[in-house]
């Protein structure tokens, strides 16, 4: 399985903030990237899909790059209902679809 | 607007068969992948599989042996069946649309389903 790892695991921030956090893949899945935002009690919604187009809907402070197997997502201005744990997910042709293992957003 | 609403058992007894259904409302079948995924505090988020119209499947490798997914166009429903469950099988369950290419959205609600005597 191809193993997806998410730094840091929380984070801690101000409102306003620029808040960046990464996801690691144990090997190349091109840009067959997909972060999720999960506020808790609830489902995960989509953020961003091949690893940097916004979904519709999504604010533009979510921002996201990467290809390969090092990826980013950017909060740019943390607000009060960002408040979430933030998941990437690989589904490159290697099954089975892997997801990280979160990190933890909060306000400082 | 594609929404889902998802049902089964909230409580299963190890071994026996755990059954949950998805209903698509606002939006075809046709398109799309079905995907099941589940969430657990032991191993966080876990991809199950999927189905598309035509009844083709992708499963997760360490669940295929036990795993059928299935699809009622006639209902605009998709289905999972996962068999001799055991308490490592709780969790809760969702079901989402999604494509390789462009991830999954939405998602059900989610269904906790606990494995328990």
């Amino acid at each position: 399985d191809i193993q997806m790892t998410q730094s840091p695991s929380s984070l801690s921030a101000s409102v306003g903030d620029r808040v960046t956090m990464t996801c690691r893949a144990s090997q190349s899945i091109s840009s067959y990237l997909n972060w999720y935002q999960q506020k808790p009690g609830k489902a995960p919604t989509l953020l961003i899909y091949a690893a940097s187009i916004l979904q519709t809907g999504v604010p533009s402070r979510f921002s996201a790059s990467g290809a390969g197997t090092d990826f980013t997502l950017i909060i740019s201005g943390l607000q009060p209902e960002d408040v979430a744990t933030y998941y990437c997910q690989q589904t490159s042709r290697s099954l089975p679809y892997t997801f990280g293992q979160g990190t933890k957003v909060e306000i400082k | 607007q594609v929404q889902l609403q998802q049902w089964g058992a909230g409580l299963v007894k190890p071994s026996e068969t755990l059954s949950l259904t998805c209903a698509v409302y606002g939006g075809s079948l046709s398109r799309y992948l079905w995907t099941w995924i589940r969430q657990s505090p032991g191993k966080g988020l876990e991809w199950i599989g999927e189905i598309n119209l035509g009844g083709s499947t992708k499963y997760n490798p360490s669940l295929k042996s036990r795993l059928t997914l299935s699809i009622d166009t006639s209902k605009n429903q998709f289905s999972l069946n996962l068999t001799s469950v055991t308490a490592a099988d709780t969790a809760v369950y969702y079901c989402a649309r999604g494509l390789q290419t462009v991830g999954a959205s939405p998602w059900g609600p989610g269904t906790l389903v606990t494995v328990s005597s």
